[in-house]
């Protein structure tokens, strides 16, 4: 009965640089959300995913930030040319088709920006 | 726009006793979802209670439960015999239905609580 997982689980990384996170939902949950979480903002509602298509990308703050899923399953959010102000817990969350409400989060990728 | 405010900062109760967290929200929609998740500082988001716009009665889930007040567009959680285990923040959401199944949560700032022995 596992969880939401996500890796890795911290990432620091330099300015500029490329960074991939990774979200394992629950196996047969068919939607997926990511969340960002930091300090002057809370938490923030970045993209969800129904199946493999993402009809709502309206919480990614720049056109560096995208993100896709695969099979399903497993999502990566990918943060082009990192700034400083992208620092923060990244979650993801997933719901199973029959549940309407409860999102089940995963532990979060805490990303430091240097 | 959909809104969720917690204007408590950070809240001290002593172990046993009950305390009060206080949610209100705004949206102008008919159909909407209220949650409470707790964070504790391992970081990972913690489902604790949901209350549905037209569910009648306050959500209990063990020693949480909803005070909801619709008129005041209130959903404050109270814990009762609060345990050092629930030295947490404390997250009130709201479910963004956007006329469909998408579902995605808005979050308030939180709530840090701190249980004393």
């Amino acid at each position: 009965g596992a969880g939401v997982s996500q890796s890795p689980s911290n990432k620091v990384t330099e300015k500029g640089k490329d960074v991939e996170l990774r979200c394992d939902p629950i196996s047969g949950h068919t939607a997926l959300y990511w969340y960002r979480q930091s300090l002057g903002q809370g938490l923030e509602f970045l993209i969800y995913f129904q199946g493999n298509s993402a009809p709502d990308k309206s919480g990614l703050p720049s056109d560096r930030f995208s993100a896709e899923r695969t099979g399903g399953s497993v999502s990566t959010l990918t943060i082009q040319r990192t700034q400083q102000e992208d620092s923060a817990v990244y979650l993801c969350a997933s719901r199973g088709a029959n549940s309407y409400n409860e999102q089940f989060f995963g532990p979060g990728t805490r990303l430091t920006v240097l | 726009a959909q809104k969720i405010t917690q204007t408590q900062p950070g809240m001290f109760v002593q172990e046993k006793e009950a305390v009060t967290l206080d949610c209100t929200y705004d949206t102008s929609d008919q159909s909407y979802g209220l949650f409470w998740y707790k964070q504790p500082s391992s970081g990972e988001m913690i489902f604790l209670i949901y209350q549905g716009s037209y569910d009648e009665q306050n959500a209990t889930e063990g020693r949480y439960s909803l005070n909801f007040q619709k008129a005041r567009k209130s959903a404050n959680l109270v814990i009762s015999a609060s345990q050092l285990g629930d030295s947490a923040m404390y997250f009130c959401a709201m479910r963004d239905y956007n006329g469909g199944s998408q579902g995605n949560l808005i979050f308030g700032k939180g709530t840090k609580l701190s249980v004393k022995p």
